[in-house]
């Protein structure tokens, strides 16, 4: 299995433009998890997903922020519009039942 | 709520030394204690874990040990070198919404090994 397989690695956008992030779990995990990752707040957890079912979407910081799992094998978190303070790594992170959790290579995001 | 906490927030050693980072959580539900270490510019990686049952658990120069009663756990790290260079989690899940499992990180620790 290539791992977790987010993209795009890299994305620069203005603000106030719609940017969408993406990620394919590792076939046969069962939780997906999205964290923003910036150098004031750490590894904070946005939402995640368990059987594909959005089960805790308190992390999410506003209705900007939106984030769907349409089938086991990929995941979206979208922000619209976007603003300059969301510039991060966005990281997903996958596993199964209760073990370890696999991260993808991260996406970073720059709003300027 | 669920809360993870780390210390130290920096941590400088000099080669060949030892380092110890320390977590406490809040979940007494919580049976699963990984680390993750992550390098500058890449992923967060695990480099060891243990589960509630035991109270070490030892691989090559890691060690990581288990308070369940105090709540806290610690990632040892012996005879450092200078690729242990990296920013630490600790991360503890927690049970919510039937019964489904949370990871919460802690807020890392950077640690420098001097040469």
């Amino acid at each position: 299995d290539a791992g977790v397989i987010q993209s795009p690695r890299h994305e620069v956008t203005e603000m106030g433009q719609e940017v969408t992030l993406r990620c394919k779990p590792i076939s046969g995990h069962d939780y997906l998890f999205w964290y923003r990752q910036t150098m004031m707040r750490g590894l904070e957890l946005l939402i995640y997903f368990n059987n594909n079912v959005p089960i805790d979407d308190s992390g999410m910081p506003e209705d900007r922020f939106s984030a769907k799992m349409p089938n086991a094998s990929f995941s979206t978190l979208k922000i619209q519009p976007s603003e300059p303070r969301d510039s991060a790594v966005y990281f997903c992170a996958t596993r199964m039942g209760r073990g370890e959790a696999f991260f993808g290579q991260g996406t970073r995001l720059t709003v300027v | 709520g669920e809360n993870v906490e780390q210390h130290p927030s920096t941590l400088s050693v000099q080669e060949g030394d030892s380092a110890v980072i320390k977590c406490t959580y809040s979940d007494s539900a919580s049976n699963y204690f990984p680390w993750y270490k992550q390098e500058l510019g890449k992923r967060p990686q695990l480099i060891i874990d243990i589960r509630s049952n035991v109270g070490e658990k030892k691989d090559q120069r890691i060690a990581v040990t288990l308070n369940k009663t105090a709540k806290h756990f610690s990632l040892h790290i012996t005879e450092t070198q200078p690729e242990d260079s990296a920013v630490y989690f600790c991360a503890a899940p927690t049970t919510g919404y039937s019964s489904a499992s949370k990871i919460i990180f802690g807020s890392g620790t950077r640690l420098s090994i001097r040469p």
